[in-house]
């Protein structure tokens, strides 16, 4: 079985800082990870994935997560944040059938 | 750009009464899930559908919840009868087909308020 734990449950950040969102998976199998994103009252975006290859990966609106094999991670990560990206963040884990949610961090950008 | 369909966006109704949500995945796509997703947390499954059969209900409380994709199309989610705990967002999702590889398209969920 796989279970993932997202290790904050909000992060606040000025406006053009950077950031990252932490991300720990288990899984007794080959996982495949993901980052989705939720705006207030809307359903859940994909924002990237890792399926094999390359571990770092790039997705939309500027940001990109490095999975970590040896240390079961997958961290989001933006060198910049915009007021826009005040949202709710989720990564998931898969080990091929279904994908399990983390509770989620907020992300609050500060003026 | 193709979306997810669901409707009504929003429910209010009281305990004990009869509650219907729809969803209408993107054209093409055979899998089929709806997720709970409890204020504050990440979303659960609750039913997997691969066409019109179910492949995972396994958290699904069948004593008042049921769910049908009679045409492997288009999907009802029921609860009969609500209860307070059951206040929560409701999201449907599709993918091309079921495997954990394929992205998940999310619609915009139904608000569900049990008073």
């Amino acid at each position: 079985a796989q279970s993932v734990t997202q290790l904050d449950s909000q992060v606040p950040v000025f406006e053009e800082a950077p950031v990252e969102l932490r991300c720990n998976y288990s899984s007794s199998v080959s996982v495949y990870l993901f980052w989705y994103v939720q705006y207030p009252n809307q359903g859940l975006q994909l924002l990237l994935k890792y399926l094999s290859g390359s571990t770092l990966v790039k997705g939309i609106n500027g940001f990109e997560a490095e999975f970590n094999k040896s240390q079961t991670s997958f961290h989001l990560r933006k060198p910049s944040v915009h007021i826009s990206d005040t949202a709710e963040y989720f990564c998931a884990v898969s080990g091929g059938d279904k994908i399990i949610f983390g509770k989620g961090t907020r992300l609050h950008i500060l003026p | 750009e193709a979306e997810v369909a669901q409707s009504p966006r929003y429910k209010i109704t009281e305990k004990s009464q009869a509650v219907a949500f729809w969803c209408d995945p993107i054209s093409g796509h055979a899998t089929l899930y709806w997720y709970r997703q409890i204020l504050g947390q990440g979303p659960e499954l609750l039913v997997q559908f691969q066409d019109e059969s179910v492949v995972d209900d396994s958290q699904l409380p069948k004593d008042r919840f049921s769910a049908e994709r009679l045409k492997g199309v288009d999907s009802t989610l029921k609860i009969q009868p609500a209860e307070l705990g059951d206040s929560a967002m409701y999201l449907c999702a599709s993918s091309l087909t079921t495997g954990g590889s394929y992205e998940q398209y999310f619609g915009p969920g139904t608000r569900l308020t049990v008073t």
